[in-house]
């Protein structure tokens, strides 16, 4: 089993529209959970970052962690074109370096 | 806002000669990275540096990898004799939190093409 798992996309959705993008992990250890969202070509750039199990909200973006069932959400609300990245979750064990999942494509259609 | 600057932006060599990649992290950032991004795979991490030396290395980062922080600013990757394979994306990152458990800020990348 990989280490982190995430659907590759693409996903495709209307402006406007609710997305949903996930992550499954295997590592228990994880504690520190990210998201980043990578343009093409681009660097990528941190979105949200959360502490062990719970919500996080920033503007039209929340963070969602379930420990005990080792998956993360991060839902996007009021989607844009300029939201159309892909967006990568991260996560980390104290002490030890970032793992990332394989990227999810997003594509918000005007 | 402070951000990591890598150059070159690309960069393109021959197979067998030697490459260096330079990146300036954010100034109060301890903890330097470099991680690679093949054309449609995922990141991938090569190497963590703290403190003046390498703190961790994946198994891509082989006798041909090298680092380097020849000053207080640069952090630098250096690729003694380029593959074909080392075509990728080559991004540095640095954070300032506890070991490894800070943000992590990437750079915007530099393009390796080997031909």
């Amino acid at each position: 089993q990989k280490e982190v798992e995430q659907d590759p996309g693409p996903l495709s959705v209307p402006e406007g529209a609710i997305v949903s993008l996930n992550c499954t992990y295997s590592n228990s250890a994880f504690q520190y959970f990210m998201w980043y969202r990578q343009y093409s070509r681009k660097g990528p750039e941190l979105l949200m970052y959360t502490y062990s199990s719970g919500n996080k909200e920033d503007g039209r973006f929340t963070a969602q962690v379930d420990k005990s069932s080792k998956y993360i959400s991060l839902f996007i609300r009021d989607s844009q074109p300029s939201d159309s990245a892909t967006y990568l979750c991260a996560m980390i064990n104290y002490g030890q370096n970032f793992v990332f999942g394989p990227g999810t494509r997003l594509s918000v259609l005007p | 806002e402070p951000e990591v600057t890598q150059t070159p932006s690309h960069q393109v060599t021959q197979m067998g000669q030697e490459v260096i990649l330079r990146c300036v992290p954010i100034s109060n950032h301890l903890y330097f990275y470099w991680y690679r991004q093949i054309l449609g795979q995922k990141v991938e991490f090569l190497v963590s540096f703290y403190n003046n030396e390498i703190s961790e290395k994946s198994e891509i980062f082989d006798d041909q990898f090298s680092v380097e922080r020849p000053d207080g600013s640069n952090f630098t990757l250096k690729i003694r004799s380029t593959k074909l394979e080392d075509s990728a994306m080559y991004f540095c990152a640095s954070s300032d939190g506890l070991a490894n458990t800070g943000e992590l800020f990437f750079g915007e990348g530099s393009r390796l093409t080997v031909l």
